[in-house]
């Protein structure tokens, strides 16, 4: 089965600091892998997805993300934070037989003045 | 484009009471999925349908929760009867077809049981 461990469940930065966000997951093959953003009382929008092909995905907002397979991981970032991009962030993943797509708990994301 | 509806927003009701939630996916979009979002956790799937038919509904408990999709187009998941730990954000999202495409999501319904 599918996993995903999203480290660290808050996160906080500096306007303008670097934004990383990790997430790693477990899987037999390699999976299909998203990145989504919560604001609150909203539902999810996808950021980004991996699925084939280069491994640095861009993304909007400015945020990529970076598939690394030796590492089983899938970390989400930003070269400079903005207030705007304080939210939840959830990282998940879809086998590639298309059955579920497995979040993990999210980090949230606190950009401080 | 409109995006996913959902309603009511918020609703709280007593345990054991029953409740019912809408959803409307966007045009066109043949996949629908509930999800079920506790406090301080990722989505988890209930359900998803593919026009008016079942494709997983394996993490759906069954004793109490119900879901239709009578006419492939929108949804309603119902819970009777609800107990303390029904109490999250219920999220409907829609896709063109099957996971492989993006999912949209609406903005949920909050529900609190007392």
């Amino acid at each position: 089965a599918q996993s995903v461990t999203q480290l660290g469940s808050h996160v906080s930065v500096s306007e303008g600091a670097l934004v990383l966000l990790r997430c790693n997951y477990s899987s037999s093959v390699p999976p299909y892998l998203f990145w989504y953003v919560q604001y609150p009382n909203q539902g999810l929008q996808l950021l980004l997805k991996y699925t084939t092909g280069a491994t640095l995905v861009k993304g909007i907002n400015g945020f990529e993300a970076e598939f690394k397979k030796s590492e089983t991981s899938f970390h989400l970032t930003k070269p400079s934070a903005h207030m705007s991009d304080a939210a939840e962030y959830f990282c998940a993943v879809l086998e590639t037989s298309g059955s579920r797509l497995t979040f993990g708990e999210g980090t949230q994301l606190t950009v401080n003045p | 484009e409109a995006g996913v509806a959902q309603s009511p927003r918020y609703k709280i009701i007593e345990k054991r009471q029953s409740v019912a939630f809408w959803c409307n996916p966007i045009s066109g979009h043949a996949t629908l999925y509930w999800y079920q979002q506790i406090l301080g956790q990722g989505p988890k799937l209930l359900i998803q349908f593919q026009n008016n038919g079942v494709v997983d509904d394996s993490q759906l408990p069954k004793d109490r929760f119900s879901a239709e999709r009578l006419k492939g187009v929108d949804s309603t998941l119902k819970i009777q009867p609800a107990k303390l730990e029904d109490s999250a954000v219920y999220l409907c999202a829609s896709s063109y077809s099957g996971f492989y495409n993006e999912q949209f999501f609406g903005p949920g319904t909050r529900l609190t049981v007392l």
